[in-house]
């Protein structure tokens, strides 16, 4: 398959921990996004990269979550001190540059206690 | 954040029947998608408009990029059971901004 993928699918945690997800683009995409989504809404744009760049940070990502992608292939997002409020699915996207078309993966849907 | 207005919110139509859901901006577009959304799945991209006025089909399902540029049309042609799911509009902005904007949404139920 080579599709967008995310791991893990699906993570529960007691509030106050960390909990960091991984994405794995599309083999030759160079940008990378991370949207958040709550349950009956559409996806919410977090931020994205271009490479190793990161280009765009929406004022949904408070200083809690970090978002990188050291290498220009794989991202990481962490949360820090969770919060109750930080249940939702979260979902990545890959594309490439010049076309906007952008491909999501399964999603990594978090529930913190 | 901010969302599109799409409606309707949902629909609930017998097998065979033909679907249509709209979505709509207070802002202008480059670009408009069409996901399809299954429970605990990340959106799949259905159709892709890039240009004002662009109609464009997939199988039995057509989509239009509005002239105005601020709103977009799916249209489903005699559904079937498979069709069930949520609906996603997501439209990309002018300039060099790349996210995304999704709509709210609209839940397709098939009766047989």
């Amino acid at each position: 398959d080579t599709g967008v993928s995310q791991n893990p699918r699906h993570k529960i945690t007691k509030r106050g921990q960390n909990v960091t997800f991984r994405c794995d683009p599309i083999s030759e995409h160079n940008r990378l996004y991370w949207y958040r989504q709550t349950l009956g809404q559409g996806p919410e744009f977090l931020t994205y990269f271009q490479n190793e760049a990161q280009l765009e940070k929406s004022r949904l990502l408070s200083d809690r979550f970090s978002a990188e992608r050291p290498k220009g292939s794989f991202s990481t997002l962490e949360i820090q001190r969770t919060e109750q409020g930080d249940s939702a699915m979260y979902l990545c996207a890959s594309s490439l540059v010049g076309w906007e078309t952008q491909y999501f993966g399964p999603g990594t849907r978090l529930l913190v206690l | 954040g901010q969302q599109l207005n799409q409606s309707p919110q949902s629909m609930f139509i017998q097998e065979g029947e033909d679907v249509s859901m709209n979505c709509t901006s207070s802002s202008i577009f480059n670009t408009w998608l069409w996901y399809k959304q299954d429970p605990g799945e990340g959106p799949v991209l259905l159709i892709a408009l890039y240009k004002a006025g662009e109609l464009t089909s997939n199988g039995r399902l057509t989509a239009q990029f509005g002239i105005t540029r601020k709103d977009s049309f799916l249209n489903i042609s005699a559904s079937i059971p498979s069709d069930v799911g949520i609906y996603f509009c997501a439209g990309r902005g002018t300039g060099t901004a790349s996210k995304l904007t999704f709509g709210t949404g609209t839940r397709l139920q098939v009766t047989l």
